[in-house]
């Protein structure tokens, strides 16, 4: 099955760029999809981008997919402390129809 | 804005006891989703159901059943509480994934602790 795993942990300085960076392994993968979870609650999602497609921007958010590495980033311009959070990429693959799979989550710590 | 709402954002129960998690939905989505969180271990799908009255297995069923009589109402069961069933249980949902990405939306989660 699908595989999906994150880097752990991220620390950047308020107002850097963040990079967030993610791999998959099921080249059928159709959708990638970024949330964010901020504390003691659930997954917002914040973008997403079809497999046919190679960058997706929205603000301050840019997806980058590479498909043939399997690796997704997602890029925070100018990071605020508000952007402190878990960041999960998940995937969306044919075989598996309605169901994600879940990375395991990179903290983000926006330091000031 | 789609809205997904579970019953408690904090629950406590005994060793043995029967949880009632339940999850509402008020987009019309035709697929529902059961999920715990813990951590280092990220999200582990326990159920789904796509439409009323129907369910699947996600990767962590044993220990739990799940219920949906009704399309924005789906609702996860622990027969017999165990401690390791602590957790954070979020639901989710999504509308058929025919119809586009098939993005999930998540309610606030339901941190339950089994004494």
């Amino acid at each position: 099955g699908e595989d999906v795993e994150q880097s752990l942990f991220l620390s950047v300085r308020e107002g850097d760029s963040s990079v967030i960076n993610c791999t998959y392994t099921d080249s059928s993968s159709t959708y990638l999809y970024w949330y964010k979870q901020e504390p003691g609650a659930g997954l917002q999602l914040l973008t997403y981008i079809f497999s046919n497609m190679d960058m997706k921007q929205d603000q301050r958010l840019t997806v980058l997919l590479n498909k043939k590495d399997k690796h997704l980033s997602l890029r925070i311009a100018d990071t605020q402390t508000g952007d402190s959070a878990i960041y999960f990429c998940a995937s969306r693959i044919k075989a598996a129809g309605n169901k994600l799979t879940f990375g395991g989550g990179t903290r983000v710590l926006v330091k000031p | 804005d789609v809205k997904v709402t579970q019953s408690s954002r904090y629950l406590v129960k005994r060793t043995g006891e029967k949880v009632f998690l339940e999850c509402v939905q008020d987009m019309d989505h035709e697929n529902m989703f059961w999920y715990r969180q813990d951590p280092g271990l990220g999200l582990r799908l326990i159920y789904f159901s796509y439409d009323v009255k129907m369910k699947e297995k996600g990767d962590i069923p044993e220990g739990y059943s799940v219920s949906r009589e009704k399309k924005e109402r789906f609702s996860l069961i622990l027969e017999s509480a165990s401690t390791n069933q602590t957790s954070m249980y979020l639901c989710a949902s999504s509308k058929w994934t025919g119809q586009g990405a098939g993005e999930q939306f998540f309610g606030p989660g339901t941190r339950l602790t089994v004494l």
